[in-house]
């Protein structure tokens, strides 16, 4: 089955990086995704990655995948306090249907 | 377009009560969902559609029901309902295509006492 496993908070200074990382354990994911929740709102996609990639970069935001590992990550450069949310990385895995699992999300607090 | 709309945005519930939570997309989206988030923990899965006239149970379907008579409407029902409902409640939808990303409502916050 799908397993979905995310680091729960994370403080960081405006301005600094922050990374957000995420495994999985057993997973024919095609593609990866990470979704942001704002308070009181709904998630919000920020980026995908198709699983024959390692890295795509959107701007302030790069993603890593490390297939052999089962790893994932997102770095989000020059943080913004508007940045402060739950983090949720998600995979396909062998639902299909375009179902997805999620993980239980990272919390992050930009500190002004 | 106004995406994916939910509504009640709140509720309180007692033991026992049912309610239907409404869920609409007006994207002409085939796949929909139900999920439920509880505190600390990611989505789970209740209940998701495939196109009208197509509902399958998803992680944890135990307590609701779901019906899709049309392609805009996915409503959520508790029949009796109970403090473990007690959860945000999130729809979302999704075209045919694998890689499109599912667009998610604003939520329903439900209390049941």
């Amino acid at each position: 089955g799908e397993d979905v496993e995310q680091s729960l908070f994370l403080s960081v200074r405006e301005g600094d990086s922050s990374v957000i990382n995420c495994t999985y354990t057993d997973s024919s994911s095609t593609y990866l995704y990470w979704y942001k929740q704002e308070p009181g709102a709904g998630l919000q996609l920020l980026t995908y990655i198709f699983s024959n990639m390692d890295m795509k970069q959107d701007q302030r935001l790069t993603v890593l995948l490390n297939k052999k590992d089962k790893h994932l990550s997102l770095r989000i450069a020059d943080t913004q306090t508007g940045d402060s949310a739950i983090y949720f990385c998600a995979e396909t895995g062998i639902y299909g249907n375009n179902r997805l699992a999620f993980g239980k999300g990272n919390q992050v607090v930009v500190i002004p | 377009n106004a995406g994916v709309t939910q509504t009640p945005k709140f509720r309180i519930l007692k033991i026992g009560q049912s309610m239907t939570l409404q869920c609409t997309q007006d994207m002409n989206h085939n796949y929909m969902y139900w999920y439920r988030q509880d505190p600390g923990m990611g989505l789970k899965l209740i209940y998701y559609s495939v196109g009208a006239g197509i509902t399958d149970k998803g992680e944890v379907p135990n307590g609701y029901n779901v019906s899709r008579s049309t392609t805009e409407d996915f409503p959520l029902r508790l029949e009796l309902a109970a403090p473990s409902q007690t959860s945000v409640y999130f729809c979302a939808s999704s075209s045919h295509r694998s890689q499109e990303t599912q667009y998610f409502g604003p939520g329903t916050r439900l209390l049941v006492l």
